[in-house]
């Protein structure tokens, strides 16, 4: 069954300084990986995802992921963070395609603060 | 671009009463949708798939007739918590996916208090 692990619960940065959230999957084949930021009380909004092709993917907000199929990893990065940058960061595994892609599964989640 | 719309954002319902929580997509039709739980302070929690125009798919452990979903046409999904209770207390969230088939597009999200 496929699973995703993030092992950082809180990370905390200064603003301007470089982010690595990490994230790794288990799956069989290859999955379809994503990243997700949540503010509180709030929805998902989409970072970035991974299908194929090109393994680093550049997402919105200056994010950018590496899918590492040798080390199972999708770890997420940005090279300067800004304020409003904090929030709750997830990783998450899709393993159906077509239909039913939308069935997610979500690592724990990391807490990002920032300080100024 | 694609907007994904919960009703109600926040509810308080009584134990023992059912409540209704709407899933729609504004500008795309969604074939199937999906619904999540998210536990405070936790991750999210994959509860079904809803089918457009069929009975929904439930993953293991989560009680189908506790959660009555019913995606009765291509841009509404609703969940039903029926006979609520205070464990049932929880964030749910909803997605949908495009036409396309590679947009997952996620709800506001709907809080639920059951006292």
């Amino acid at each position: 069954a496929q699973s995703v692990t993030q092992p950082d619960i809180h990370i905390t940065v200064s603003e301007g300084a470089s982010l690595e959230l990490r994230c790794n999957y288990s799956y069989g084949a290859t999955p379809y990986l994503f990243w997700y930021v949540q503010s509180p009380g709030q929805g998902l909004q989409l970072l970035l995802k991974y299908f194929s092709g090109d393994t680093l993917v550049q997402g919105i907000k200056g994010f950018e992921a590496e899918f590492k199929r040798s080390q199972s990893s999708f770890n997420l990065r940005k090279p300067s963070v800004h304020w409003s940058d904090a929030a709750e960061y997830f990783c998450a595994v899709g393993a159906d395609r077509g239909s039913t892609l939308g069935r997610l599964y979500f690592g724990r989640g990391t807490q990002l603060t920032v300080w100024p | 671009g694609a907007v994904v719309s919960q009703h109600p954002s926040r509810v308080i319902c009584k134990s023992g009463t059912s409540v209704k929580i709407e899933c729609r997509s504004l500008d795309f039709q969604a074939t199937t949708m999906f619904w999540y739980r998210q536990f405070p302070k936790k991750s999210l929690m994959l509860m079904a798939t809803s089918n457009e125009g069929s009975k929904a798919t439930y993953e293991q452990g989560v009680e189908k007739d506790k959660f009555l979903i019913n995606h009765a046409s291509l841009t509404l999904s609703t969940l039903t918590v029926t006979s609520a209770h205070p464990e049932d207390s929880s964030f749910y969230i909803c997605s949908a996916l495009t036409g396309t088939g590679n947009t997952i597009y996620f709800g506001e999200g709907s809080w639920l208090t059951v006292v």
